[in-house]
């Protein structure tokens, strides 16, 4: 079985700074990786995936992550933050079907 | 709009009592998923569809939850004799199978 660990609950960063949330996650096969936004009182809505090819991932609201398998890792990073970036965000795997999530980062801009 | 829609979006009932959740997913998704997402947590896997048949129930789903997806196309949860416990966001997902799951906006129950 596949689990996810997100190491950081919360992270307090400053507007405008760069921020990285950390995730790792344990599988005996390949697995697919996600990072997921949740916004208050909504779904989930996708930021990027990582399937196969290239391990940098681009995705939306300028957010990228980058896949090291080594490390069994896909932290999600950002260059400058935004207000409109808080948030909680959820790392996930996949090896057949099914999402295994992290328990969440919550990301918290301070003007 | 061609999302995944969930309805209602919120309920709040009475422990003991019955609720049933509709989820549409995008007509061309073949693959339907049930989470459960409580306070402070990641989702957490429920069951799955492809097409109409369920193919996969999580330990989670004890017998008073039941999932339909008659004929491969909207999905129905429900939880009869509810249980504060059972207070919760439940998500609902859908995919082609290629890794684009796309979720709806979840239905709050508070059992009260």
């Amino acid at each position: 079985a596949q689990s996810v660990t997100q190491l950081d609950s919360q992270v307090p960063v400053f507007e405008e700074a760069p921020v990285e949330l950390r995730c790792n996650y344990s599988s005996s096969v390949s697995v697919y990786l996600f990072w997921y936004v949740q916004y208050p009182n909504q779904g989930l809505q996708l930021l990027l995936k990582y399937l196969s090819g290239s391990t940098l991932v681009k995705g939306i609201n300028g957010f990228e992550a980058e896949f090291n398998k080594s490390q069994t890792s896909f932290h999600l990073r950002k260059p400058s933050v935004h207000i409109s970036d808080t948030a909680e965000y959820f790392c996930a795997v996949s090896v057949v079907e099914k999402l295994t999530f992290g328990t969440g980062t919550r990301l918290t801009i301070i003007p | 709009d061609t999302g995944v829609s969930q309805n209602p979006r919120h309920k709040i009932t009475k422990r003991g009592q019955n609720v049933t959740f509709r989820c549409d997913p995008i007509s061309e998704h073949n693959r339907l998923y049930w989470y459960r997402q409580t306070l402070g947590q990641g989702p957490e896997f429920l069951t799955y569809f492809q097409n109409e048949a369920q193919l996969e129930k999580s330990r989670l789903l004890s017998d008073r939850f039941s999932a339909e997806r008659p004929k491969g196309s909207f999905s129905t949860l429900e939880i009869q004799r509810t249980e504060q416990g059972d207070s919760a966001m439940y998500l609902c997902a859908s995919d082609t199978g290629a890794g684009c799951y796309t979720f709806g906006s979840g239905t709050r129950l508070t059992v009260v």
